[in-house]
């Protein structure tokens, strides 16, 4: 498999649960983030990880959790959210290379919907 | 902190010229790219200017201009599969980070 892909596609979940969302690289790169795309709003940068440690924690509350077990897979513990945190949540990674001139490969994201 | 902005909306026709504005202010400029982004798929990366001038590539061409902050992206020969949202992003300073603007939903039409 190449590319970045996330599970699970779609969640579904209620504000007291606790779900996780996955991402998985198979491209060698360094850096991993987390983004939150609203409707009709910029991509939000969440969280940074290069080479494993979290660079950048971009005033995220604290019902996002992440966790980067290694340079290939990186996690979104999600607990007692909000229905304003529905939104799709991307997955990115890249070489971590001030003048990378290939930017990021996302994967295709985690609708979230939270009731 | 960064200030991306492109228009939200904008509709051609088949065959056609568009082209996507986005001006930007940041701190430490250092690379714009353009996405593309097809209703529920990952944003795949299309164009990358660091330097003034014109990037062509096929049918995108993107054109950048640092002392004004603005770049453009522009698609010829439209196809109905040019139906998408684009997205401007900026990297700001060292790190490999992008900030992106709202995205410009276009409609290609028959």
């Amino acid at each position: 498999e190449t590319g970045v892909t996330q599970t699970p596609r779609h969640l579904v979940m209620g504000m007291t649960n606790k779900k996780s969302l996955k991402c998985e690289q198979h491209l060698g790169h360094n850096a991993m983030y987390w983004y939150k795309q609203s409707a009709k709003k910029p991509l939000e940068l969440m969280f940074v990880y290069n080479f494993k440690e979290q660079t950048e924690n971009n005033s995220v509350p604290s019902r996002f959790s992440p966790e980067c077990p290694n340079s290939s897979h990186l996690f979104l513990h999600l607990h007692t959210l909000q229905p304003e945190d529905s939104a799709l949540y991307l997955c990115a990674s890249s070489q971590d290379q001030p003048r990378d001139p290939y930017g990021y490969t996302f994967g295709s994201g985690t609708r979230l919907t939270v009731v | 902190g960064q200030n991306i902005d492109q228009p939200t909306e904008m509709t051609a026709t088949e065959g056609a010229i568009v082209q996507i504005n986005c001006t930007y202010q940041t701190s430490g400029f250092n690379g714009l790219f353009w996405y593309q982004q097809h209703a529920g798929e990952a944003p795949t990366f299309l164009s990358y200017n660091v330097l003034d001038g014109l990037e062509e590539k096929g049918r995108f061409s993107s054109f950048l201009s640092r002392s004004k902050g603005y770049s453009y992206l522009l698609l010829k020969e439209l196809q109905m599969k040019d139906s998408a949202s684009y997205l401007c992003a900026v990297r700001d300073g060292g790190a490999n980070n992008l900030f992106f603007g709202t995205g410009t939903r276009l409609t290609v039409i028959p």
